[in-house]
């Protein structure tokens, strides 16, 4: 099984502030890689899908980069929305595996 | 808008079976470009692939859940379904279905929880 690893597990942040999370996958992955949002009570959201692709209607301050075992996810610019948790999530051969989770919290 | 909602019991007792419906709205179970799958959240903790399937029948299951984990799919009713037998507490949780787009899950339901215990 691939296995992804999510650093770091949680960060503290102002608004404004630049965030970057990172996901290693355990065995390359090409570009099959997404990224979710999800706040507390609410099922999550696709946020980036192929490592960069921008979902439709998600704020352009949310890019992802990366391809292989290293990918990155960045909000360029927090905004008070943006406090939650964040999933990757990777797909090889049908079998999908999620990282364990950062959660973005108020500094 | 497609939306899907997750429906079944709330509680289940231990070594039971867990079964859970996604009724699918707005657009066809049986869309050739789709898979449909199921995940699990435990309370506090990340998200776990349960399992896919396609409209044909076709499935995936997670590896570690793979003996107890069953998916169906009913095209007429526009629904499929979870099965998960010997449930024990570790899989109390709440339970999503969601549309799988090419690789990505979107959109979810709103999810249920599921909770086990006597």
């Amino acid at each position: 099984d691939i296995q992804m690893t999510q650093s770091p597990s949680s960060v503290s942040a102002s608004v404004g502030d630049r965030v970057t999370i990172t996901c290693r996958a355990s065995q390359g992955i090409s570009s099959w890689l997404a990224w979710y949002q999800q706040k507390p009570g609410k099922a999550p959201k696709l946020l980036i899908y192929a490592a960069s692709s921008l979902q439709s209607g998600v704020p352009s301050r949310f890019s992802g980069s990366g391809s292989g075992t290293d990918f990155t996810l960045t909000i360029s610019s927090l905004q008070p929305e943006d406090f939650a948790t964040y999933y990757c999530q990777q797909a090889n051969s049908f079998l999908w595996t999620f990282g364990q989770g950062t959660k973005v919290e108020i500094k | 808008q497609l939306q899907l909602q997750e429906s079944g019991p709330g509680l289940v007792k231990p070594s039971e079976t867990l079964s859970l419906t996604c009724t699918v709205s707005g657009g066809s179970i049986s869309s050739s470009s789709y898979y449909w799958g199921w995940i699990r959240q435990p309370p506090g903790k990340g998200l776990e692939w349960i399992g896919s399937i396609y409209y044909s029948g076709s499935t995936y299951y997670n590896p570690s859940l793979k003996s107890r984990v069953t998916i169906s799919v009913d095209t007429s009713k526009n629904q499929f379904s979870l099965k998960l037998s010997s449930v024990t507490a570790a899989d109390t949780a709440v339970y999503y279905c969601a549309r799988i787009n090419m690789h990505w899950f979107d959109p979810w339901g709103q999810g249920t929880l599921v909770t086990v215990s006597s």
